[in-house]
């Protein structure tokens, strides 16, 4: 299986502050990655796939880039509603899916 | 709308049995494959299982290999989860998830997620 290795586990930070996280894969995953939103007692929210395409709907101050093992997400000015917690995924077809262990977002 | 909603979640003691289900709309239920996902609580996310449209190709996590089945009815739109012998670090909320069309390559990246449901096993 494909391990992913997120950093950091978390972050103090404050609004309009820029703000990176990163994974990193066991081994090769090309850009099948995707970094995911959740806030307490709520279902993850997709933000990006692909490594690097923002969904529908995401504020273009989240960006993603990488390809092969390195990852990262960058949020360019942390807003308040951007306090949560994040989640990288690789995807890849011939393999299950791995989540990294989360990067939580506070407010500093 | 694609809706996904949970169901069947409680309390169980150890050693015991829960069937959870998942009811799929607004989408072609039978061309997708579909995942469940959980999480303890405090904790992150974790795969759990996935089944394919035609319900014959399955695949688990090695932590409930031997214990969990997946399982899907396409006439009911709904997707299953069999857990048997469960052990206090099975305590999670349940989450089904559907991923991206079949053969498209995000086949393991998900779009859409059930609200969860809450699994406790305690004595």
């Amino acid at each position: 299986d494909i391990q992913m290795t997120q950093s950091p586990s978390s972050l103090s930070a404050s609004v309009g502050d820029r703000v990176t996280i990163t994974c990193r894969a066991s081994q090769g995953i090309r850009n099948d990655l995707g970094w995911y939103q959740q806030k307490p007692g709520k279902a993850p929210k997709r933000l990006i796939y692909a490594a690097s395409t923002l969904q529908s709907g995401v504020p273009s101050r989240f960006s993603g880039s990488g390809s092969g093992t390195e990852f990262s997400l960058t949020i360019s000015s942390l807003q308040p509603e951007d306090f949560a917690t994040y989640y990288c995924l690789q995807y890849n077809r011939y393999s299950s899916p791995t989540f990294g262990g989360g990067t939580k977002v506070e407010i500093k | 709308e694609v809706q996904l909603v949970e169901s069947g979640g409680g309390l169980v003691q150890p050693g015991g049995s829960l069937r959870l289900s998942c009811g799929g709309s607004g989408f072609a239920f039978s061309t997708y494959w579909m995942h469940w996902v959980r999480q303890a609580p405090g904790k992150g996310l974790v795969w759990v299982s996935r089944i394919s449209g035609d319900g014959i190709t399955t695949d688990y996590a090695d932590s409930v290999k031997g214990r969990f089945t997946i399982s899907r009815d396409n006439a009911k739109n709904t997707l299953y989860l069999q857990m048997n012998s469960l052990r206090a670090e099975d305590t999670a909320v349940y989450y089904c998830a559907r991923p991206g069309p079949s053969n498209s390559g995000y086949e393991n990246y998900f779009d859409f997620w059930g609200q969860g449901t809450l699994v406790t096993v305690s004595s």
